[in-house]
């Protein structure tokens, strides 16, 4: 059964720093590209980063780029989101999601419960 | 502000047929595959359509897509209780170089 497991949420204070984890299960995660996706609470979904199987190519959304770093280690399948110099508006929940085997930008065809960032002082 | 404009909601009585649009640009549906996800409350989000229509395992063949030019559209048909729920596309920008969702759509159920 495939499986994201995201961690690392809770409260930071604006400016801050926090890394997201997501642990992968039940599939070969060293073959599939990797997304994280947020919603604000009550907004739409928004994605905000991608990362190819091997690491060659990443993605960033223009509203993260430049404080947001992702990564993966295929040797422990997890995916991580470090994310810097926290804003009001980056409160959100965070899913981690799998790309279809298409690659990215293709479609997320599984997706973890989600972890909550919250960004406040 | 998302590149990709659907309407804010859209309603049926069960059995019925609902269709969701999607509007972009060339640099995004104009020449890439659309995607569909439904989200139900409190739920992360399920991917319905992908791949030119094709649907993952589990999701009833009710769900199509379809894309003209750079507009695109889910079609629900059959509409039943449990398709009460938020609805979005996406597709890949290739301006933007990154993934964009559209603004959602909530489906009511009368």
């Amino acid at each position: 059964e495939v499986q994201l497991v995201e961690s690392g949420g809770g409260l930071v204070e604006p400016g801050g720093s926090l890394r997201l984890s997501c642990a992968a299960s039940g599939f070969t995660f060293s073959s599939y590209s990797i997304s994280w996706v947020r919603q604000a609470p009550g907004k739409g979904l928004e994605w905000v980063s991608s990362i190819t199987a091997s690491s060659s190519y990443i993605y960033y959304a223009d509203s993260v780029k430049g404080r947001f770093t992702i990564s993966r280690d295929n040797a422990k399948n997890s995916l991580y989101l470090q994310m810097n110099s926290l804003r009001a508006e980056d409160t959100a929940v965070y899913y981690c999601a799998r790309d279809t085997r298409y690659g990215s930008g293709s479609g997320s065809d599984y997706w973890g419960q989600g972890t909550l960032v919250t960004v406040s002082s | 502000q998302s590149v990709l404009t659907q309407p804010p909601s859209a309603s049926g009585t069960p059995g019925q047929r609902v269709t969701i649009s999607c509007s972009g640009s060339s640099s995004n549906i104009g020449s890439n595959t659309v995607n569909w996800y439904q989200q139900l409350p409190g739920t992360a989000p399920k991917l319905l359509i992908y791949n030119h229509n094709q649907r993952p395992s589990g999701v009833p063949d009710r769900f199509s897509g379809s894309k003209s030019g750079t507009s695109a559209s889910l079609a629900i048909s059959g509409l039943q209780s449990e398709d009460e729920a938020d609805y979005y596309c996406a597709a890949w920008d290739d301006s933007l170089n990154t993934y964009v969702f559209g603004t959602g759509t909530k489906v009511t159920v009368l």
